[in-house]
């Protein structure tokens, strides 16, 4: 069974430039979640989704992010304009939610913001 | 928010030895995950314990859940064992999931 699928893998852009990452969760599962890693703050949570849903979007540093979960299979992060403290790890979770809250991550999309 | 402290922070050990791992958390939880990131960085899953004690092969985990905290065991350390583990909690009223709050992590080095 595929894990959580992230792409791109690596992302080098410049600055004001639109970012768009994205995420496959693993099948059937009813959550799906963003976080992102920093040597600074660690990892945070930025957004997550039940059922396509938005639940809780208080971890979105600001306006220039934004996420968006049109079907069960699919989500996407997008930043724009992109600034260089945007550079981080952006990881996918996803989790079967009421039957069993262990979240399980992608690998993760390195973005490099010049 | 729930806090979530690891310690130690840093600890290198020889191969073989044996280490403890702890994280306390400030508020109820009903999910508790550790796991290992490698040097390449991906989140490997160890052991789902919002509370109670579970064993994989060499590691082994217990959480004590009205005391709010967690222990990770690891025997026999092998190179491979190196790098950072992360405990992460979350709490749902009403059930189903939340997001995780992550400890900083212990990074640990195991020498050859």
């Amino acid at each position: 069974d595929a894990g959580v699928i992230q792409s791109p893998r690596h992302e080098v852009t410049e600055m004001g430039q639109e970012v768009t990452l994205r995420c496959k969760p693993i099948s059937g599962h009813d959550y799906l979640f963003w976080y992102r890693q920093t040597m600074m703050r660690g990892l945070e949570l930025l957004i997550y989704f039940n059922n396509n849903v938005p639940i809780d979007d208080s971890g979105m540093p600001e306006d220039r992010f934004s996420a968006k979960m049109p079907n069960a299979s699919f989500s996407t992060l997008k930043i724009q304009p992109s600034e260089p403290r945007d550079s981080a790890v952006y990881f996918c979770a996803s989790s079967l939610g009421d039957r069993s809250n262990e979240q399980f991550f992608g690998p993760g999309t390195r973005l490099t913001v010049l | 928010g729930i806090q979530v402290e690891q310690s130690p922070p840093d600890l290198i050990l020889q191969e073989g030895a044996n280490s403890t791992l702890r994280c306390n958390f400030s508020d109820s939880v009903n999910n508790l995950q550790w796991f290992h990131q490698n040097p390449w960085g991906q989140l490997i899953n160890l052991f789902y314990i919002p509370s109670g004690t579970k064993q994989n092969g060499r590691l082994s985990a217990t959480t004590v859940a009205t005391e709010r905290y967690s222990l990770l065991y690891i025997s026999s350390s092998q190179t491979t064992d190196s790098g950072v583990y992360f405990c992460a909690v979350g709490y749902r009223a009403g059930g189903g999931a939340d997001g995780l709050t992550f400890g900083k992590g212990t990074h640990l080095i195991i020498q050859p």
